[in-house]
């Protein structure tokens, strides 16, 4: 079944304390993006990737880091996570350029204590 | 700068009424046009795309016309059901098809 998927979906943790959300898709698609989502902001974009090693700035990178080694994932790395973090985050992927049909993981909602 | 502008939800219909969600954009360039739906719990999903002026999408009932005059992407149904209930996103692509910006979402309930 083609997917995207994100580990965690859940996750409380504290200030300062580095974490990581994995995000893998298994159709060989070059784009790769990260979203987050707050309340009356709708989605926005924290990193994308066109392809390995290929990584660019969204609207809201600060605070954030991605790496792409490998085609299938692109983990979002928060190495000192505070509480304005909080969100729920989406990771997306599509063939291609951005312009084709992007296909969602279930998101990671995260807490930041 | 490049954003979307969506209208206020919640948006609350009867069954079988008519639909409009407005968004308009300010974009530089031919920007491509998205609408996603987000069903509870789950990510979002492409309803329809248009990637230039005049372009109509369509999907599942639910159609947008590309309007660069006015700036527009309105997103219409004629005939919504109960399970249309979602929030609907209104988005863009730049030029080079690389970034996106979303709209604020617009709930809609639909009730029986």
């Amino acid at each position: 079944e083609a997917q995207v998927t994100q580990n965690p979906r859940y996750l409380i943790t504290v200030t300062g304390k580095k974490l990581t959300v994995t995000c893998s898709q298994n159709m060989n698609h070059e784009y790769m993006s990260w979203y987050r989502q707050d309340p009356g902001l709708g989605l926005r974009q924290i990193y994308y990737s066109m392809n390995v090693e290929v990584t660019d700035k969204g609207d809201v990178p600060e605070g954030y880091k991605v790496s792409r080694k490998e085609k299938r994932n692109f983990p979002l790395i928060l190495e000192s996570p505070s509480p304005n973090q909080t969100s729920l985050y989406f990771c997306a992927s599509s063939f291609g350029l951005g312009n084709q049909p992007q296909h969602f993981g279930d998101g990671t909602r995260l807490s930041i204590l | 700068g490049n954003s979307v502008t969506q209208m206020e939800g919640p948006v609350t219909l009867s069954e079988e009424a008519f639909l409009t969600i407005n968004c308009t954009y300010t974009a530089t360039g031919y920007p491509s046009l998205f609408w996603y739906v987000q069903y509870p719990g789950e990510g979002l999903q492409l309803l329809l795309k248009a990637t230039k002026a005049d372009d109509k999408g369509s999907n599942k009932g639910f159609e947008a016309t590309y309007r660069k005059e006015t700036t527009s992407f309105h997103l219409e149904k004629g005939s919504v059901q109960v399970s249309d209930s979602a929030v609907y996103f209104c988005a863009l692509s730049d030029d080079n098809f690389n970034k996106f910006y979303f709209g604020s979402g617009t709930k809609l309930n639909v009730k029986p």
